[in-house]
């Protein structure tokens, strides 16, 4: 079975500094890798996704994530982040070649300070 | 392009009462999701349709729980009774087709406290 964990539930971080936010899956198969962001009382929003080829993923909002196979990892980073990005981070895996389930992580509460 | 829509917004029962929520999909999107965020959590799974078929039901606690997409577009979720531990966000989401890499769009969800 598959299974996502978002290591950190909360990150404080002031304005402008850099972030980075961790992601672990676990699969005995190949898979794909989604990031999605929630703000509060809406649904979620696709960052950015990994199906192939370059391992650095670009998304919207400036984020960008890298995708390691070894370490069976999928980091989200931004280096500058603004007040705006205050929200929940999920990280998810689907099946490469299998049907559309998401497997969503726990989250991670990103708190953006002044 | 109008995005998912759900009603109601929010909405606040007794256990043992039954509750319905609706979504309207993105016009041309063939599959449709359920998901059940409970607070601390990420989304999990709880019924997928491919136009007006069930592709995947496995997390769907079928004794309390029900969905249909009777003409392939709207859907309902129905829960009927509800129980304390009910209490989360409905999302609903849906994506063009039913492959692993396609994107996922989802509703603003339907959050449920049940006392």
């Amino acid at each position: 079975a598959q299974s996502v964990t978002q290591l950190d539930s909360q990150v404080p971080v002031f304005e402008e500094a850099p972030v980075e936010l961790r992601c672990n899956y676990s699969s005995s198969v190949s898979v794909y890798l989604f990031w999605y962001v929630q703000y509060p009382n809406q649904g979620l929003q696709l960052l950015l996704k990994y199906l192939s080829g370059s391992t650095l993923v670009k998304g919207i909002n400036g984020f960008e994530a890298e995708f390691n196979k070894s370490q069976t990892s999928f980091h989200l980073r931004k280096p500058s982040v603004h007040i705006s990005d205050t929200a929940e981070y999920f990280c998810a895996v689907t099946l490469s070649g299998g049907y559309n389930k998401l497997i969503f992580g726990a989250g991670t509460r990103l708190a953006v300070h002044p | 392009e109008a995005g998912v829509a759900q009603s109601p917004r929010y909405k606040i029962i007794e256990k043992r009462q039954s509750v319905a929520f609706w979504c309207n999909p993105i016009s041309g999107h063939a599959t449709l999701y359920w998901y059940q965020q409970i607070l601390g959590q990420g989304p999990k799974l709880l019924i997928q349709f491919q136009n007006n078929g069930v592709v995947d039901d496995s997390q769907l606690p079928k004794d309390r729980f029900s969905a249909e997409r009777l003409k392939g577009v709207d859907s309902t979720l129905k829960i009927q009774p509800a129980k304390l531990e009910d209490s989360a966000v409905y999302l609903c989401a849906s994506s063009h087709g039913r492959d692993s890499q396609e994107t996922q769009y989802f509703g603003p969800g339907t959050r449920l406290l049940v006392l």
